[in-house]
């Protein structure tokens, strides 16, 4: 079956520091890739996505790259702010089955001033 | 204003009681999604559905029910809440199965 592995924190870095969150999948065919981040209090918004190999999806300073080879869609961002603080969930959709995403179990990102 | 919404927000029930949560979406989505949220899990799918009139069962779907007669409605109904079904529920809708998926609030579910 379908699954996403990311590490879940929390995760402390300073202001301006560089970010890195980890996410690697395992899944049928050739899915399509997310990155959604989710605020105290708030249901997921979507941040980014890829839906194929070498694809780059980028939104507010974050990017991944959809790598195939490695089976990974790892989460950057130059330059971190307070306003980042959030916990972020990396999510797959693979079709062949259930048509919900499957998800990662989440990483708590704290960011200090 | 366009969106989803989901109510309430916060329910305290008892151990075998029903309790209905409710989604509404305005975007006409054909597809809508119930996720249950717990620490050490991420989010997990409870029903999904497709279209008016049909709905399928995802990972987690014990002690679920749900149905679907309008587009814009998906309501989740525990029909005997049990202590484990304490949790966040969140309701998304899409387009297509394959494209990203919309949010709501999320209803926060406690069961004594």
């Amino acid at each position: 079956g379908n699954s996403v592995t990311q590490m879940e924190g929390p995760v402390t870095l300073s202001e301006e520091a560089f970010l890195t969150i980890n996410c690697t999948y395992t899944a049928t065919g050739y899915p399509s890739l997310f990155w959604y981040v989710q605020y105290p209090g708030e249901g997921l918004q979507l941040l980014l996505k890829a839906t194929k190999a070498d694809d780059k999806g980028s939104n507010k300073g974050f990017e991944a790259t959809y790598r195939k080879e490695t089976t990974s869609f790892h989460l950057e961002k130059g330059s971190v702010q307070v306003s980042d603080s959030a916990v972020y969930f990396c999510a797959l959709y693979s079709g062949g089955g259930a048509d919900g995403l499957t998800f990662g179990k989440g990483t708590h990102l704290i960011i200090q001033p | 204003d366009a969106g989803i919404t989901q109510s309430p927000r916060y329910k305290i029930t008892e151990t075998g009681r029903q309790v209905t949560l409710m989604c509404h979406q305005t975007w006409s989505h054909s597809y809508m999604f119930w996720y249950r949220q717990d620490l050490g899990h991420g989010l997990r799918l409870i029903y999904y559905s497709a279209a008016a009139d049909i709905t399928d069962k995802g990972e987690v779907p014990d002690g679920y029910v749900v149905s679907r007669s309008k587009t814009e409605n998906f309501p989740l109904t525990l029909e005997s809440a049990t202590r484990s079904q304490t949790s966040v529920y969140f309701c998304a809708s899409s387009t297509y199965s394959n494209q990203p998926q919309h949010f709501g609030d999320g209803t926060r579910l406690s069961i004594l």
